[in-house]
């Protein structure tokens, strides 16, 4: 069974630090490009990361870049985000999420949830 | 940015009756390839979002024949033929053919 699971969401300060991992099953991770997608509650689907299957080639939404790191490691089928400076506005259910430009998106997570609150 | 814009935001549908999403680009999402980078999602409450259509008018695999895609350049349009009550929820249009990768803002189906 093709499966994404997202592990490392939890409430932390603003001005904190998390790490998200995603663990990916079923497919040849390695082949894939890989992506995160948000959800602050209530609210619409946001492009968060993404980057290659090689993982030498990444790419961040304005709103992240400078503060999210994106990597992977092909050989534990893992994808993490690096969450730093962490600003309320961060609140959301992190995607994990296959692909990335192109045919975008066709396997999800179930998401985790990071609380961005003092 | 690519700017995708979705219409109607809110659409109330009669069960068995048709139903039609909009979504405009501010860009053309015809790539160097030649394809063109369209997606459609779809998100039942309280669960992840799956993606009906790519480029444009491919349904993925398991999604029923009434969801049809449509259109080129910067106007694509969602259709469902008849509509079910497991089809509520909120419909998503999303561009991959630049970076940054963005969403319409979303089309909630409701059944009347």
């Amino acid at each position: 069974e093709v499966q994404l699971l997202e592990s490392g969401g939890a409430l932390v300060r603003p001005g904190g630090s998390l790490r998200l991992s995603c663990s990916a099953s079923g497919f040849i991770f390695s082949l894939y490009d890989m992506s995160w997608v948000r959800q602050a509650p209530g609210k619409g689907l946001e492009w968060v990361s993404s980057i290659s299957y090689h993982g030498e080639d990444t790419f961040y939404g304005d709103s992240v870049k400078g503060r999210f790191t994106i990597s992977r490691d092909n050989s534990k089928n893992t994808l993490s985000l690096q969450l730093n400076s962490l600003r309320a506005e961060d609140t959301a259910l992190y995607y994990c999420v296959s692909r990335g430009g192109g045919d975008s998106f066709d396997i999800w997570g179930q998401g985790t949830m990071v609380t961005v609150s003092s | 940015d690519v700017v995708m814009t979705q219409s109607p935001p809110s659409l109330p549908v009669t069960l068995g009756q048709p139903a039609s999403i909009s979504c405009r680009s501010t860009q053309s999402l015809v790539y160097i390839n030649g394809n063109t980078y369209l997606n459609w999602f779809h998100q039942r409450p309280g669960q992840s979002p799956r993606r009906l259509i790519y480029q444009v008018s491919k349904r993925d695999s398991g999604v029923p024949d009434r969801f049809s895609g449509s259109g080129s350049g910067t106007e694509f349009t969602l259709k469902i033929s008849r509509v079910e009550a497991e089809d509520v929820g909120i419909y998503y249009c999303m561009q991959g053919a630049h970076w940054p990768l963005t969403f319409g803002g979303g089309t909630k189906v409701e059944i009347k």
